[in-house]
Parts: structure tokens; sequence; C-alpha cells
């Protein structure tokens, strides 16, 4: 099956430094990818779409400066969280699809972020 | 957009007990409907789905049905194992469109 790869899985930094998290597509090519941000009591909160090749789509209240989104290839994205802050501590997931693969999303293994 | 309402958790249940997790959904047209898994410390996991109405998705004994005229994708199984401990989500998409998710259902399954 499709098989979606995140790196880091876990990450710890410093307050003020910038952490990139890497969501591959290993084996299909992904048109758009998802990323998620995971709130305390398994809340599922969407950030961002992005489609290769073009700005990504924010969802109203994620500042865009702060989570930085890039879908440079259709099998990468990434996502830069900028002078990160305690509260951007949290468990984030990307996802991803394909137009050949029909409706399902596939899900990258989630990063664990920790800012101290 | 789309939206979806997840029965509250946390759920607890002992192992072979019967497990119902109920999922009503608002979207527009015609979605595809989905139920994810998400095991301890990891992303999520497609577990069953339907695409169409009154189709049955199943998988590892988990089962749920298209309801199209309740807006109804609950989640059945008869038989639930320690294995199955997990947070559970529902979510309806059409082709293109994002996955928006509710705040999942946890189940913990005590032997």
């Amino acid at each position: 099956g499709a098989v979606v790869s995140q790196h880091p899985s876990r990450v710890i930094c410093k307050s003020g430094t910038s952490v990139k998290i890497e969501c591959r597509s290993l084996d299909f090519q992904a048109t758009t990818m998802f990323w998620y941000r995971q709130f305390p009591k398994q809340s599922l909160m969407l950030m961002a779409t992005s489609n290769e090749g073009s700005k990504a789509t924010y969802e109203q209240g994620v500042e865009k400066d702060k989570f930085l989104i890039n879908h440079a290839s259709l099998t990468l994205s990434t996502l830069t969280v900028t002078s990160a802050h305690p509260e951007d501590s949290s468990f984030y997931i990307c996802s991803a699809r394909a137009p050949t693969l029909n409706t399902e999303a596939f899900f990258g293994q989630g990063t664990r972020l920790t800012v101290v | 957009g789309d939206s979806v309402t997840q029965m509250e958790g946390p759920v607890t249940l002992s192992e072979e007990a019967f497990l119902t997790i109920n999922c009503t959904y608002t979207a527009t047209g015609y979605p595809s409907l989905f139920w994810y898994v998400q095991y301890p410390g990891e992303g999520l996991q497609l577990l069953l789905k339907a695409t169409k109405a009154d189709d049955k998705g199943s998988n590892k004994g988990f089962e749920a049905t298209y309801r199209k005229e309740t807006t109804s994708f609950h989640l059945e199984k008869g038989s639930v194992q320690v294995s199955d401990s997990a947070v559970y989500f529902c979510a309806p998409t059409n082709t293109g469109n994002q996955f928006y998710f509710g705040t999942g259902t946890s189940l913990t399954v005590i032997p």
C-alpha cells in the first residue's frame, strides 16, 4: 500500500529556533498534502493544504508566517515552525492524497515537537 | 465545509464486549466515508471505508454502513480485544477535498 514517511518522529528545540518537519510519499505522487496538529484529548486540527508547485492554503486562525509550508515536489512537503515557542509544542501529522488512489488519504507517523 | 460529530469518549470496555462508536456527518454531495484508527504515539491508519450509500466497510472485525438517510456511519465490532485500544476518527470527504476530523473517540479495552 501507499506509504507516507514523516521525519523526524521526535524533536526538542529551544525557544526562538526554527524546526523543519518533512513529509514524503514513498511510492506514489502526492498532488495534495495536508498538515494537521493534534491537541490534547486527541483533537485533530487541519492547519493547511498544499498542492505541488503552488502556495499552501491555510485554515482560519493558522499563522502562515509562523508555519511555513513548502510542497516543492510531488513526493515532498515540509512544515517549518519558525521562532518556536513552548505553546507550539504538539504532535504534528501530515497526510497525502493522489488522484490515482481514489479518495483515501495516507498519513505519516507524526512528529512530536517539544519546545523548551 | 464538511464536518463530523462523534460519540464522546473515553470509552472503556471489557474484552469481548460489543463496541459501537456513533458518527454523524454533514457534507456536500456524495462523500466517501472513512474510519481511521490511531494507536498510541503513531499517525492515523485507514481502518475501513465506504464510498456510496448502503455500502458496508469492514476490516479486522470492524464494520460500518453508509447510511445516507441518517447521514451516519457508526462503527461496530462484535467482540473487542485489548489490541483494539486506540483512538478512532470518523471523517467524510469528497475527492480532492480535505479530511476534517472531529475529536476522535478514545477506546480502552481491559482484560
